[in-house]
């Protein structure tokens, strides 16, 4: 059974640093593209970064250069740094793996992360 | 630009049927999308990649309720025999090279 968990989340003051992690199990994480997904209260999904399997790695203009999202094959782990936070950063951060390149099949419950002095 | 627009509410009394649909921008009626669902207080969940043809592919225990389909730049979700588990979010998500774009979700509420 496919499965991912997320962790890390957590209040942050801003201009902050946090790492989220995401602990995959059912498949080899190293096999699929992976997506952190975030999501505002009471908001619509926005897509945050996105590793290849060849550890090509992108980001949208919101997150770029403060972002950093890779994958440590041996313990099947995703990670997410994030820095030089900001208060419009907090949202609810989810894992998703990729089928095909394209769509989330599979996403995590999600870690809750608050910006906030 | 690669946008997805949706309606954002609709609603549909227990045992009937919705049809929710999704636009995609000018220019890109080819593109693929996929569904998905989240209920309240709860992460996504994969419903189904949609062709523009048409055709799609089910995630895994996502029950023949729930259909895709195509119509030029639209792709809709239709849900049929509505139970009140459905209540929630659906939102649409398409890619392009580098990019990922999310619809703004429409709140299916079941009367």
């Amino acid at each position: 059974e496919v499965q991912l968990v997320e962790s890390g989340g957590g209040l942050v003051q801003p201009g902050g640093s946090l790492r989220l992690t995401c602990t995959a199990s059912g498949f080899t994480l190293s096999s699929y593209d992976m997506h952190w997904v975030r999501q505002t209260t009471g908001k619509g999904l926005e897509w945050v970064s996105v590793i290849g399997i060849a550890g090509d790695t992108y980001y949208p203009d919101s997150v770029k250069g403060r972002f950093t999202i890779s994958r440590e094959n041996a313990k099947n782990s995703l990670y997410l740094q994030m820095n030089s936070l900001r208060a419009d950063d907090t949202a609810v951060y989810y894992c998703a793996r990729v089928a095909s390149g394209s769509y989330q099949d599979y996403w995590g419950q999600g870690t809750l992360v608050t910006v906030s002095s | 630009q690669l946008v997805l627009t949706q309606s954002p509410s609709a609603s549909a009394s227990l045992g009937a049927s919705v049809k929710l649909t999704c636009t995609l921008s000018s220019g890109h009626s080819s593109y693929a999308i996929a569904w998905h669902q989240q209920q309240p207080e709860k992460g996504p969940r994969y419903l189904m990649k949609l062709n523009s043809d048409g055709s799609h592919s089910k995630g895994d225990g996502i029950p023949d309720r729930f259909a895709g389909s195509s119509s030029g730049a639209e792709r809709y979700l239709t849900i049929s025999s509505l139970q009140s588990e459905d209540e929630g979010d659906y939102y649409c998500q398409t890619w392009g090279r580098g990019i990922q774009v999310f619809g703004g979700g429409t709140k299916l509420t079941v009367l």
